[in-house]
């Protein structure tokens, strides 16, 4: 099973909303990420989760909240977004530190803040 | 800094045509390279990682060369299909230890496939 779950696949919120995004993985991975991508350009990195432990913050803005309540979920939390946060937001999750560290994507949620 | 290049930026094919996909990078001290496909509105698949000490890696009509010292990949796709038809993504990863396993993406190769 190769497979990471993103819940929901879409999501419309008003900018005074507070909201969570859900990603699991069952691949015993120990390293989770958050990627932010807007049209037509690639992903780019916002969090990265180690060991439960978060190791990177790419400066995100605080309205972006992440955690990572165990070793298979990582949630993202939003709160006062902008329209200009409107994007798919995808999880991956890899295994450091052993072999080719694959990463593996989840099919992304669509986020429109109105 | 990484900077990764992918050329062309789009391309459109007849049903069975050979194909290679081209992607390059600055800095060739990268721990993995993968090649992504990504349906519009969808997330990424993987498709195929080449480790830095390999050269290439098969899949099916897929196959994957890398060329560390030069700095570039390839991705050859055989007689293509209009399934084939997507956005084609390259991406190199640092070692885990050094920037978390952080993938570097190309801005993609749109690849169209007309039957």
């Amino acid at each position: 099973d190769t497979e990471v779950t993103q819940t929901p696949k879409h999501l419309v919120m008003g900018m005074t909303n507070k909201k969570s995004l859900k990603c699991e993985q069952h691949m015993g991975h120990r390293a989770m990420y958050w990627y932010k991508q807007k049209a037509k350009k690639p992903p780019e990195l916002m969090f990265v989760y180690s060991y439960e432990k978060l190791s990177i913050n790419e400066s995100v803005p605080s309205r972006f909240s992440p955690e990572c309540p165990n070793s298979s979920l990582l949630n993202l939390h939003l709160h006062a977004l902008q329209p200009e946060d409107s994007a798919l937001y995808l999880c991956a999750s890899s295994q450091p530190g052993q072999g080719a560290n694959e990463a593996f994507f989840g099919q992304g949620t669509r986020l429109t803040v109105v | 800094k990484q900077e990764v290049t992918q050329i062309p930026a789009a391309l459109s094919v007849p049903e069975g045509e050979n194909l290679v996909l081209n992607c390059s990078f600055t800095d060739s001290a990268i721990y993995n390279l993968q090649w992504f496909r990504q349906d519009p509105g969808k997330g990424l698949t993987s498709l195929l990682l080449i480790q830095s000490s390999q050269r290439e890696q098969t899949s099916g009509r897929l196959n994957a060369s890398l060329d560390k010292s030069s700095g570039r990949s390839t991705l050859y796709i055989a007689a293509s299909q209009p399934g084939d038809s997507a956005t084609y993504l390259c991406a190199v990863g640092p070692p885990f230890y050094n920037q978390g396993g952080k993938l570097i993406f190309g801005q993609g190769t749109e690849l169209s496939v007309k039957p």
